[in-house]
């Protein structure tokens, strides 16, 4: 199993522009979710989902969209980018979501806005 | 709201030295909490958590933690550090019926060969 994965590792956008961060698992599990990370801050949930079809909002969702029209599937959209979207992002997934799970975290994507 | 606080943002030993960082939680009921730790370059990944039980869990790597509900903590313990457990640590935890991991703003841990 590849686990979860993450595309791109490293992207830089000019402030306006719009990109897509990709999250892919293979442990065929229901929960998914984006945390941004920022020095002295953590991580911070973006938005999270369920299961196919369902999402929901986070701590810190503004300025981010989601969609899971898969289960293997949970892309991050930046409409329109800002500097303060600089940061390191996570993908994570676990079977339930259940409040008991162990989280499994994809490599990251580091973002840098211009 | 729910908040996990970590008052070390960064913590450097020696090799053999011995290891406690601290975590603290700020919920009400039942909590589930939780150690992760990010090696250089790495995934995080979970070093052990704690839902029910025995308040002294013990983790991979020879880390443990324990719960102390009336101090609200759940601080991490290793006897003796080695060069390889640089890493950032972070506590997390989830209470009630939020599907959602509060992660608390890490330790960096420098150790020292």
């Amino acid at each position: 199993n590849a686990g979860v994965t993450q595309t791109p590792k490293f992207q830089v956008l000019k402030t306006g522009q719009s990109m897509t961060l990709q999250c892919a698992q293979d442990m065929n599990h229901e929960y998914m979710s984006w945390y941004r990370q920022d020095p002295g801050m953590g991580l911070r949930l973006i938005h999270y989902s369920v299961g196919a079809g369902i999402t929901d909002q986070g701590e810190v969702p503004n300025g981010y969209n989601v969609s899971r029209s898969t289960t293997e599937d949970f892309p991050l959209r930046l409409l329109s980018a800002a500097p303060s979207q600089t940061s390191v992002y996570f993908c994570a997934s676990s079977p339930w979501g259940g409040l008991q799970e162990t989280q499994y975290f994809g490599p990251g994507t580091r973002l840098l806005v211009l | 709201a729910q908040s996990v606080s970590q008052h070390n943002h960064h913590v450097i030993l020696s090799e053999a030295a011995s290891l406690e960082l601290g975590c603290n939680y700020s919920y009400g009921g039942t909590v589930n909490l939780f150690w992760y730790v990010q090696y250089p370059g790495q995934h995080l990944q979970l070093l052990l958590k704690y839902f029910s039980g025995d308040p002294l869990v013990k983790g991979i790597k020879g880390f443990e933690a324990e719960f102390i509900k009336s101090k609200f903590s759940f601080n991490l313990r290793k006897p003796s550090v080695q060069w390889s457990d640089t890493a950032e640590y972070f506590c997390a935890g989830t209470s009630g019926s939020a599907r959602q991991l509060t992660f608390g703003s890490g330790t960096q841990l420098t150790v020292l060969p």
